[in-house]
């Protein structure tokens, strides 16, 4: 399978922990982004990479959370001292880079913050 | 600030029958729209898109309308399939930003 994998699919953690997702887009995808989703709305865009820079980062995104994709391929999101509102599903999506982009999404990361 | 809205949540539909579903926007920038499909515990499955030079695509059972003075777009799916049943997102971008606004879903249930 070559679509977009993430790691771990769920993850159940305590208030104040700190946890690291992975994703690995498809192969020939120099764009990730990531993307929160809380139930009963759309996705909410909050980074993005091309290549290894982080180029945009949404207001979404507090200093609690950091990304990096280090060598231009996978990328990791890690949330500090995580509060219950960070409890959502945490999507990764990749596209190839063209103008008018079509991005294709991982499974996500389900996080759940007790 | 709801750039883009999916007023209706869910929509019921007869298998055979056409379903559509609908979209608008706010924001004249925006020039790339698309359409995902999403079932419970998996991530969006990108269906269609279509850029602000046109005002229809086709891809098989789905077409997507593009009505910019309007800032409306909307999917039909005809034949409706049950395995249509889903939550489908309309999303917009503009060239160059690379990040999707999506609308709130909604949920398709196609009757056998």
């Amino acid at each position: 399978d070559t679509g977009v994998s993430q790691d771990p699919r769920h993850k159940i953690t305590k208030r104040g922990q700190n946890v690291t997702f992975r994703c690995d887009p498809i192969s020939e995808h120099n764009r990730l982004y990531w993307y929160r989703q809380t139930l009963g709305q759309g996705p909410e865009f909050l980074t993005y990479f091309q290549n290894e820079a982080q180029l945009e980062k949404s207001r979404l995104l507090s200093d609690r959370f950091s990304a990096e994709r280090p060598k231009g391929s996978f990328s990791t999101l890690e949330i500090q001292r995580t509060e219950q509102g960070d409890s959502a599903m945490y999507l990764c999506a990749s596209s190839f880079g063209s103008v008018a982009d079509t991005q294709y999404f991982g499974p996500g990361t389900r996080l759940t913050v007790l | 600030d709801q750039q883009v809205k999916q007023n209706s949540p869910s929509l019921s539909v007869q298998e055979g029958r056409i379903s559509i579903l609908n979209c608008d926007y706010t924001n004249s920038m925006f020039d790339y729209f698309l359409w995902y499909k999403k079932y419970p515990a998996e991530g969006p499955t990108f269906l269609i898109s279509i850029s602000s030079i046109k005002d229809k695509n086709e891809d098989g059972r789905f077409t997507v309308f593009l009505n910019k003075s309007a800032k409306h777009l909307s999917l039909h799916i005809v034949p409706s399939q049950p395995g249509d049943s889903a939550v489908y997102f309309c999303a917009a971008s503009i060239s160059g930003t690379y990040k999707y606004i999506f609308g709130t879903g909604t949920r398709l249930k196609v009757l056998a």
